[in-house]
């Protein structure tokens, strides 16, 4: 079975801009987590989707937002990007509740 | 406040030595994860407990957790330099689909 894709690897992007990241889960996965990985930070969440519903939302500015598609794909995206942005960002899906999570190779972003 | 405290947050030893490392969460929680993240890479899942009392094995690791006193374990037996890696425990509080996680063990086997 293949894993949890992510793309872009990496990315580079200067202040003030936006930008999309995609995340494609395991196959059968319904669930499709956010989290943020950074040096000072550690790991956050962001927000967790379950067939295209939101179910929650981490402690972060509107200019975070996400969705999901029918295909349990899922994107996210950061607009009016700031230095503090730059960090991992990684993606995660899940089976079922009491299944762990399997997590992507992650988006580095990186703002200047 | 929703805490996870994991410690140490560092660990230097040599091979062959046992070792704990221990996960502290501030509330109740019915799922408690262990993971393994490689410099620069992602997540690697190691264990999903999810009872009072539970204990898994994978190896030279073992996992337990205690629900009383909110306290999960991660043991190392015997270790070797391929465990070398960062160790995050990460609790679900109150089952809403998010996960606390804890800052990270850093472990280093020395040859």
């Amino acid at each position: 079975k293949a894993g949890v894709t992510q793309t872009p690897r990496y990315l580079i992007k200067t202040r003030g801009q936006q930008v999309t990241l995609s995340c494609s889960p395991i196959s059968g996965h319904r669930s499709v987590s956010w989290y943020q990985q950074t040096p000072g930070q550690g790991l956050q969440f962001l927000f967790e989707y379950f067939s295209e519903t939101q179910r929650n939302k981490g402690n972060f500015p509107g200019r975070f937002s996400g969705r999901q598609f029918s295909n349990s794909r899922s994107e996210m995206n950061v607009s009016t990007l700031e230095l503090g942005d730059s960090a991992l960002y990684l993606c995660a899906s899940q089976s079922s509740y009491n299944s762990p999570l399997h997590f992507g190779n992650g988006t580095r972003l990186t703002v200047t | 406040e929703l805490k996870v405290e994991q410690n140490p947050l560092f660990l230097s030893m040599q091979e062959g030595k046992n070792y704990t490392i221990y996960c502290n969460y501030s509330t109740t929680s019915d799922r408690l994860y262990w993971y393994r993240q490689d410099p620069g890479k992602s997540l690697e899942s190691l264990f999903v407990l999810l009872s009072n009392g539970a204990v898994k094995q994978e190896g030279r690791l073992m996992a337990s957790l205690d629900t009383k006193a909110r306290l999960s374990t991660l043991h190392i037996t015997a270790a070797v330099h391929d465990l070398s890696a960062t160790y995050f425990c990460a609790v679900d509080m109150d089952s809403n689909y998010q996960l606390i996680w804890g800052a990270g063990t850093k472990l280093i086997i020395k040859p």
